[in-house]
């Protein structure tokens, strides 16, 4: 099993809507989640960063944790055009918090 | 700018051949880093450096040599190159050595393309 599985989409919605992008990981000793966010032909870009269970909120962006089901999240209110792009889950390694791991990202197209 | 810059943008080159890509920073950061993103867009560490010196060998093939001149640089060498090596590769760097104490900042990447 993949250390970080994300569904890899894409998903198309209306502008304003709210979008929920989501990743599953397999190591119950991961603490630190990260959302990159790469628009296209860019480099990813750090979005939102949490640590251990619970929300976090930035803007129109809530992270959020849930230790017990292995299970991150990522929330957009009001989505708008400018969000369209890949968005990418993260988390230091089994190997060691120096190595991140991926996941494969969420394509998503916000439509005017 | 501040920023990881790397340069060419896009590479083609027919398989065999020998290439380089290179990385600057001038965040002042401490550990850089090389990552493959391959067509399904999935990315993957490769590399890192600390200081000039390899903290992270990823199992790549040895025909992959990174080369750290100082710490704002971090070039990557690849030797014979085949048709499965095509994809982007990106530059990034992080103020310090483990990938939890600071974000990882990326570069634009580069597209290689192997014929």
């Amino acid at each position: 099993q993949k250390e970080v599985e994300q569904d890899p989409g894409p998903l198309s919605v209306p502008e304003g809507a709210i979008v929920s992008l989501n990743c599953t990981y397999s190591n119950s000793a991961f603490q630190y989640f990260m959302w990159y966010r790469q628009y296209s032909r860019k480099g990813p870009e750090l979005l939102m960063y949490t640590y251990s269970s619970g929300n976090k909120e930035d803007g129109r962006f809530t992270a959020q944790v849930d230790k017990s089901s292995k299970y991150i999240s990522l929330f957009i209110r009001d989505s708008q055009p400018s969000d369209s792009a890949t968005y990418l889950c993260a988390t230091p390694s089994e190997g060691g918090s120096e190595k991140l791991v991926f996941g494969k990202g969420t394509k998503l197209t916000v439509n005017p | 700018d501040t920023a990881v810059s790397q340069t060419p943008k896009y590479l083609v080159t027919q398989m065999g051949n020998d290439k380089s890509i290179k990385c600057e920073q001038n965040l002042g950061h401490d550990t850089m880093y090389w990552y493959k993103q391959d067509s399904k867009k999935f990315l993957k560490i490769m590399f890192s450096y600390n200081n000039k010196e390899l903290i992270i060998n990823e199992t790549v093939p040895n025909r992959f040599s990174p080369k750290s001149p100082d710490k704002a640089h971090l070039n990557l060498h690849i030797n014979s190159l085949e048709l499965g090596d095509s994809a982007v590769y990106f530059c990034a760097s992080s103020q310090g050595q483990g990938a939890t104490s600071s974000p990882l900042h990326f570069g634009n990447g580069t597209r290689l393309t192997v014929t």
